[in-house]
């Protein structure tokens, strides 16, 4: 089955520890994205990737980090977390181009105390 | 920037048609359409593009003003199913395609019985 995984699904974390929450997909698709959601907000993009090792900022990257090293995985990071990063994140892969539609994982509910 | 959607929400009845309206201050090359339930990730609907060429689902409608930079989805006799909040995708000319979508604030749709 075609799909885009993500782990956490929840977390709960203090202040300044760093955390890593996965993105995988299975559809051997170039293109990568992060987007975190908050109330009134919409999808925000924080990272993108176009192929391996090829990464450049969204909208709203400060605070956060990616990497590719593998074209099925986009780990996103966040060195120092801060209570203003709770929040919804999805991970989201496609094609690429105009014509291909983006295929979201699940999500994860990040909470930063 | 954001495209604007609008409604913020609509409430219907079962079998009622809706409009929800997208618009960018910005030349677009595509417009997507997603749908998403609570605590769920975002659905493709749609992709419409510059030059008239549409991709998605049969039983969802929507139309591409390049001019005015405007999209709208239609939704027709309306169904329980239908519930969630819709969300515009846009991608300015000459910025990237699905990779690089920006996300309006979306619309909730709710259909009552």
């Amino acid at each position: 089955e075609a799909q885009v995984t993500q782990n956490p699904r929840y977390l709960i974390t203090v202040t300044g520890k760093k955390l890593t929450v996965t993105c995988s997909q299975n559809m051997n698709h170039e293109y990568m994205s992060w987007y975190r959601q908050d109330p009134g907000l919409g999808l925000r993009q924080i990272y993108y990737s176009m192929n391996v090792e090829v990464t450049d900022k969204g909208d709203v990257p400060e605070g956060y980090k990616v990497s590719r090293k593998e074209k099925r995985n986009f780990p996103l990071i966040l060195e120092s977390p801060s209570p203003n990063q709770t929040s919804l994140y999805f991970c989201a892969s496609s094609l690429g181009g105009h014509g291909d539609e983006a295929f979201f994982g699940q999500g994860t509910r990040l909470t930063v105390v | 920037q954001q495209p604007v959607q609008s409604p913020q929400a609509v409430i219907l009845r079962e079998g009622e048609d809706a409009v929800i309206n997208c618009s960018s201050s910005k030349a677009l090359y595509s417009v997507h359409w997603y749908r998403q339930k609570h605590g769920e990730a975002p659905v493709f609907l749609m992709i419409l593009l510059k030059g008239g060429e549409q991709k998605g689902h049969e039983k969802i409608s929507a139309s591409f003003n390049e001019k005015k930079q405007q999209s709208s989805l239609y939704l027709t006799a309306s169904q329980l199913s239908y519930s969630g909040t819709y969300f515009c995708g846009t991608a300015p000319l000459g910025e990237g395609g699905s990779e690089k979508l920006v996300f309006g604030k979306g619309t909730k749709l709710t259909v009552n019985p």
